[in-house]
């Protein structure tokens, strides 16, 4: 499949672990932050979104934290299973069309 | 299901030869745009397209061209390939709901130009 990068941060985790990904982000007038997930050979997949207005949300083993105070964004996947590994990226937007993009971080599971 | 397609999905080509990479969708979003993607640099836009006929660039434009003569197609235009031009590329759509609607990511097109 096709790789995103040879030089992005990693994360290795175990099967059946937590894992959190960190995002700094660059606009302090940002208000909508969206996580991506990119499997090896795929386009980048929408995981999770946040307003600026909230400073958690939460899905299907997925929470999202927004530090507005730091410019900080995590994503927090409890129980890391082997198909959570893959490449993730933030990105942020405020209030034009455009998203930009974190550079990744590759999550690496084992068992 | 919701699908984006590109094509080709692999292409090597040598400078200076034109060539064109499709993408089609079949949500009928209005809103499509192309990006490429380099190590160390994330995901930057090309050209994005508001709707049939209404295009404009993206960050980096430079050595590109759409078109959007229907609402499913975007196709990326390269008239005179350059190495630099090397790269991942993915096509976009996203509904009209503006930035915070989902956006759909075809599955890339691996691009060398020797």
């Amino acid at each position: 499949g096709e790789s995103v990068g040879l030089h992005l941060p990693t994360l290795s985790v175990q099967e059946g672990d937590n894992s959190i990904i960190n995002c700094a982000y660059s606009n302090s007038a940002s208000d909508y932050f969206i996580w991506y997930k990119q499997e090896s050979g795929k386009g980048p997949q929408f995981i999770i979104d946040i307003r600026s207005n909230m400073d958690k949300r939460q899905g299907q083993r997925v929470t999202v934290l927004l530090n507005k105070t730091v410019k900080h964004l995590s994503l927090q996947i409890a129980a890391t299973q082997p198909g959570d590994s893959a490449v993730y990226f933030c990105a942020e937007t405020y209030n034009t069309d455009k998203l930009i993009f974190g550079t990744g971080t590759r999550l690496q599971v084992f068992p | 299901e919701a699908q984006v397609t590109q094509n080709p999905r692999y292409l090597i080509t040598v400078t200076g030869k034109k060539l064109t990479v499709t993408c089609s969708q079949n949500m009928n979003h209005e809103y499509m745009s192309w990006y490429r993607q380099d190590p160390g640099l994330g995901l930057r836009q090309i050209y994005y397209s508001m709707n049939v006929e209404v295009t404009d660039k993206g960050d980096v434009p430079e050595g590109y061209k759409v078109s959007r003569k229907e609402k499913r197609n975007f196709p990326l235009i390269l008239e005179s390939p350059s190495p630099n031009q090397t790269s991942l590329y993915f096509c976009a759509t996203r509904g009209k709901g503006g930035s915070t609607d989902t956006q759909y990511f075809g599955p890339g097109t691996r691009l060398t130009v020797l």
